[in-house]
């Protein structure tokens, strides 16, 4: 079964206190991204990466890293996160030899304090 | 900048009828176009795509529509059922690595 696993699910955390959020796809696409959704705003692209050790930042990058050692794998760091990085996150994954559908994962829940 | 935006940010419908939602896109350059919904708690799931050089595309209950002359896209679902409920996304891309999105139409179907 085709899938993209993020984790954690949901977290609470201080302001300051660096975290990793996880996102592992099965499906060998080289294309995936991550994506930030806030009320109001729809979902903006924080950062993206079209292969190993090829990343870009998108739209909202401030504050965030990505790295992408492995092709399953494309974790999001918040170094020092700030509470305006409270928001619902994001990791999605396309195969861009079939198209551009894009299949996402089940969202990460983050609260900064 | 180039923006994607909807007309409504809550449309309700009764179970049965037929729904429609809006779209506006501002980027004459976008050759692809996506439609997504998102149950509560869930990510953003695929329904339909179009490409820019047709004018419509159906799927099973799902009708998209691309009018490029007004950079307006619509979904159309016909006979709406409960599971419809959902907040629906249009995107739409012009290269491989940038989608944007709308800010999302939340759909209330009542019995």
């Amino acid at each position: 079964e085709a899938q993209v696993t993020q984790n954690p699910r949901y977290l609470i955390t201080v302001t300051g206190k660096k975290l990793t959020v996880t996102c592992s796809q099965n499906m060998n696409h080289e294309y995936m991204s991550w994506y930030r959704q806030d009320p109001g705003l729809g979902l903006r692209q924080i950062y993206y990466s079209m292969n190993v050790e090829v990343t870009d930042k998108g739209d909202v990058p401030e504050g965030y890293k990505v790295s992408r050692k492995e092709k399953r794998n494309f974790p999001l760091i918040l170094e020092s996160p700030s509470p305006n990085q409270t928001s619902l996150y994001f990791c999605a994954t396309k195969n861009d030899r079939a198209g551009n559908t894009i299949y996402f994962g089940e969202g990460s829940w983050l609260t900064v304090v | 900048g180039e923006s994607v935006g909807l007309h409504l940010p809550t449309l309700s419908v009764q179970e049965g009828d037929n729904s429609i939602i809006n779209c506006a896109y501002s980027n004459s350059a976008s050759d692809y176009f996506i439609w997504y919904k998102q149950e509560s708690g869930k990510g953003p799931q695929f329904i339909i795509d179009i490409r820019s050089n047709m004018d419509k595309r159906q799927g099973q209950r799902v009708t998209v529509l691309l009018n490029k002359t007004v950079k307006h896209l619509s979904l159309q679902i016909a006979a709406t059922q409960p599971g419809d409920s959902a907040v629906y996304f249009c995107a739409e891309t012009g290269t491989a690595s940038k989608l944007t999105f709308g800010t999302g139409t939340r759909l209330q179907v009542t019995l």
